[in-house]
């Protein structure tokens, strides 16, 4: 099956920094790659997603980028406020069909 | 237009109790997905239906553990003889299954299964 893995597992920013969280992936096959943002207690939200035909795509302060070739996509969030602290989470296509299988997640801070 | 909606929020019960958890997806959406979330760690695969259909239940536990979504009404995740392994938040998630955005998936609110 779709192994995704996601690093940092943590990661603490200063409010207007820049922050960056990064996954790679197994199956050359996969054609989607969406990122959630939940917030304590809160249900996962889709924030942003990529299919494989672009190589990055943004909206607004949030980008992703995909490599194909290396496997792996990254989120980037620019100008970093305290409301974007929650966990975040990258997703990949499980056996390239409908079903997704998600990272474990990274843990983002913003300090004022 | 109503976001998908799962029922009850909170479920507790006792070990050996039956659970049963419903999901309504989205309007004109008509997969439907299974999540499970231990506390601090991530999303973990169980099922994917279309109506009527078990697509994929390789995430789901083989006992105790079983799905539908039937032609009329919302999926149901059941759980027999719950464990206090079982306790954890149980997403709902549902995509379109056609059109461009075929397979965004959005998610429901989650219910917490708390078992005694």
């Amino acid at each position: 099956g779709e192994n995704v893995e996601q690093h940092p597992s943590t990661l603490s920013v200063q409010e207007g920094d820049s922050a960056v969280i990064k996954c790679t992936y197994s199956d050359s096959a996969s054609n989607y790659f969406p990122w959630y943002k939940q917030e304590l207690g809160k249900r996962p939200q889709l924030i942003i997603d990529i299919r494989s035909n672009v190589g990055e795509k943004k909206d607004q302060r949030i980008a992703v980028t995909l490599n194909k070739t290396a496997k792996h996509f990254s989120l980037h969030i620019t100008e970093t406020q305290p409301e974007d602290s929650a966990v975040y989470f990258c997703a990949a296509p499980k056996d390239s069909g409908y079903a997704l299988n998600f990272g474990k997640g990274t843990s983002l801070l913003v300090t004022p | 237009n109503a976001g998908v909606m799962q029922n009850p929020r909170h479920l507790v019960r006792r070990r050996g109790q039956e659970a049963r958890l419903r999901c309504s997806p989205m309007k004109g959406h008509s997969h439907v997905y299974w999540y499970r979330q231990l506390p601090e760690e991530g999303l973990k695969f169980m099922v994917y239906l279309q109506k009527e259909n078990i697509i994929d239940e390789s995430g789901m536990p083989k006992e105790r553990f079983s799905a539908e979504f039937p032609k009329e009404g919302p999926s149901i995740l059941r759980i027999q003889q719950v464990v206090r392994g079982d306790s954890a938040a149980y997403f709902c998630a549902s995509s379109p299954g056609r059109g461009i955005a075929y397979n965004e998936q959005f998610f429901g609110p989650g219910t917490r299964l708390t078992v005694l």
